[in-house]
């Protein structure tokens, strides 16, 4: 299943730097995106969410921006910070088809101090 | 802030063995959800649940699943015949609506073994 897709296995950048996190879709229909944070050993948490109607949204130091003609869409980090070190999920939904999630491979982001 | 809560965190099964992986989805959600994922591969949808049936399930979702709510709080996953490719982390989400502004919660998984 490659519908959502994470082209980045991992990301490396220094604290207080901008991490720029990548995700592309190839199924149109979907309506909805979402990014999650994912510590080991626990579950994937909630991070930010962007309906297609939008091309931007903004919560404290994270923005998700959404290109629908390039199918694309990527998290900013601004400023990144030590604790942000995790995996991000990208994941989508379309509403039509009930709301499942379908996630991208995931990208392990490092910052260091 | 509410959790959904999974037990066990790790579950070892002997193949051909059942095996019921137990969830406790946030009190005032209404929409449940399990996923899988497979060791080095993606988080893949299972199943999902509302007012007491499944909603929509995935191609995974074979006969020997199946998902039931037994009483108010808890939300359950059986397997009825495991076998070595069901080995994975089993997630289990519950959100308040399925307006698609509402995400799912998640909870910090099982850990399936199957021998």
């Amino acid at each position: 299943d490659q519908q959502v897709k994470q082209n980045s296995p991992s990301l490396s950048v220094q604290e207080g730097r901008i991490s720029i996190l990548n995700c592309d879709y190839t199924n149109s229909m979907f309506d909805y995106f979402l990014w999650y944070k994912k510590y080991p050993a626990e579950g994937p948490t909630f991070l930010i969410s962007i309906s297609s109607i939008k091309d931007k949204n903004e919560d404290g130091r994270f923005t998700v921006f959404l290109n629908k003609s390039a199918k694309h869409l990527s998290l900013h980090i601004v400023p990144s910070q030590p604790g942000d070190s995790a995996v991000y999920f990208c994941a989508a939904s379309e509403e039509t088809s009930g709301s499942r999630l379908t996630f991208g491979e995931g990208t392990q982001l490092t910052v260091n101090p | 802030e509410p959790e959904v809560t999974q037990t066990p965190s790790h579950q070892v099964t002997q193949m051909g063995q059942e095996v019921i992986l137990r969830c406790v989805p946030i009190s005032n959600h209404l929409y449940f959800y399990w996923y899988r994922q497979i060791l080095g591969q993606k988080v893949e949808f299972l199943v999902s649940f509302y007012n007491n049936e499944i909603s929509e399930k995935s191609e995974i979702f074979d006969d020997q699943f199946s998902v039931e709510r037994p009483d108010g709080s808890n939300f359950t996953l059986k397997i009825r015949s495991t076998k070595l490719e069901d080995s994975a982390m089993y997630f289990c989400a519950s959100r308040v609506t399925d307006f698609s502004n509402q995400p799912q919660h998640f909870g910090d998984g099982t850990r399936l073994s199957i021998l």
